[in-house]
């Protein structure tokens, strides 16, 4: 099955600087991929998507990279703000309507 | 557009006790999906219903939870009885289909003691 992993569980930054959160998967046939956004008490929340038949997709101040060829997915967030603090995950989906998410990050925003 | 809603947001109860936990996905969106985060580790995947079908309860982890969707509207999801390790946060989502995107409700927190 599938498997995702993080590779931090905390990412401190300060405030103005970029944000990169990484995330490896371990299924080749997955093909569409989501960062979500956790804030505390707080269900996840969409943040940016991209498919297989993509390497990079932009929205406002977030990027998101995929490199299929080692398996790998980073969200990059520009001029990090106090309001960006959450927890973030990475999921996965091979096809199929189930996510497999990852353990998750916890981005500190120091001011 | 309401969202998706979860209730009780909080609940602690005792091991051996039941507790059954409420979603109201949004309206008009056939898939409803249950998943759980047990603490700092990932969320993971419980079951999806297609309308009041079960269309995927692999992720179920074993036969005390039972997820009911009558009518293809709420959903409620039942422990009983309840252990410890069932501590964690239950996250409910609905969607018209993948490729539209989930909309996760803002959980329940289950603390058995």
């Amino acid at each position: 099955g599938e498997s995702v992993g993080l590779h931090l569980p905390t990412l401190s930054v300060q405030e103005g600087d970029n944000s990169i959160i990484n995330c490896a998967y371990s299924n080749s046939a997955s093909d569409y991929f989501i960062w979500y956004k956790q804030e505390s008490g707080k269900g996840p929340q969409f943040i940016i998507d991209i498919r297989s038949n993509m390497d990079k997709r932009q929205g406002q101040r977030v990027t998101v990279l995929l490199n299929k060829t080692v398996k790998h997915l980073s969200l990059q967030i520009a001029a990090t703000q106090p309001g960006d603090s959450a927890v973030y995950f990475c999921a996965v989906t091979g096809g199929g309507n189930k996510l497999t998410f990852g353990t998750g990050t916890q981005l500190k925003v120091e001011l | 557009e309401a969202g998706v809603t979860q209730f009780p947001s909080h609940s602690v109860i005792e091991k051996g006790q039941t507790v059954t936990l409420r979603c109201d996905p949004i309206s008009g969106h056939d898939n409803l999906y249950w998943y759980r985060r047990v603490m700092g580790k990932e969320i993971k995947f419980l079951l999806h219903f297609v309308k009041e079908s079960k269309q995927d309860e692999s992720g179920m982890p074993n036969n005390r939870f039972l997820a009911e969707r009558t009518g293809g509207t709420y959903s409620t999801l039942k422990v009983q009885p309840a252990e410890l390790e069932d501590s964690g946060v239950y996250f409910c989502a609905s969607s018209q289909g993948l490729q539209y995107g989930y909309t996760f409700g803002s959980g329940t927190r289950l603390t058995v003691v």
